[in-house]
């Protein structure tokens, strides 16, 4: 069974930066992209980035291009967020995603997300 | 950017009735359309994966169809379980977008 745990997140202050990690298991974690999604809270969902199973490819949202970056550690099985440059419309919860199969474009499971606040 | 307009944005059901929901795309996605469910301070979970293919686990009761820009979720008779958000979401081209949702609430 696929299993994702997020962590990382929390209160940081405009300007500020934070890095979300993931931790994956239940599946074979180095075949398959990876995914963040977030959500303000009472909101819709965001899908924010990608990256490729040997984390050679990434693809970002407009809205967080240049300031975060996607990567991924295939020994330990962990996908990571750093985020900088933080501004208040980053506050949401943040959820990695794995899709079923091994198009970059499917999501399927998700873990059950970390806060990230961003306020001063 | 692929725009995904869902209707309705809520509605309130009964246990046993019949529920559709509907989403739209604003360019043909061919089949790349999944249906997820989340309740309250959860992830959202899987229902229906490629327009059609029910994921593992999930009721019959559920079912989606659709192709091209106009796809259906459809609950053939509501389950108290049920009362929950779905959101649609394109897997055709980045960035990936969902829908903003329907909220069914039980009447």
């Amino acid at each position: 069974e696929v299993h994702l745990v997020e962590s990382g997140g929390g209160l940081v202050q405009p300007g500020g930066s934070l890095r979300l990690s993931c931790a994956a298991s239940g599946f074979t974690f180095s075949n398959f992209w990876m995914h963040w999604v977030r959500q303000v809270p009472g909101k819709g969902l965001v899908w924010v980035s990608r990256i490729n199973s040997d984390g050679i490819a990434t693809t970002y949202a407009d809205s967080v291009k240049g300031r975060f970056i996607i990567s991924r550690d295939n020994v330990k099985r962990t996908l990571y967020l750093q985020m900088n440059n933080l501004r208040a419309e980053d506050t949401a919860v943040y959820f990695c995603a794995s899709p079923r199969g091994f198009s970059g474009y499917t999501i399927d499971y998700w873990g059950q997300g970390t806060l990230v606040t961003v306020s001063s | 950017d692929i725009q995904m307009t869902q209707s309705p944005s809520s509605l309130s059901a009964s246990v046993g009735d019949r529920v559709t929901i509907t989403c739209r795309a604003s360019r043909n996605i061919r089949s790349d359309l999944n249906w997820f469910q989340q309740r309250p301070g959860e992830a959202p979970k899987v229902l229906i994966y490629t327009t059609s293919n029910l994921e593992s686990g999930v009721p019959s009761r559920f079912s989606g169809s659709g192709s091209g820009t106009d796809f259906t979720l459809t609950i053939s008779s509501l389950q108290p379980e049920d009362f929950s958000t779905y959101f649609c979401q394109q897997s055709h081209l980045t960035p990936l977008t969902f829908g903003q949702g329907t909220k069914v609430e039980m009447k």
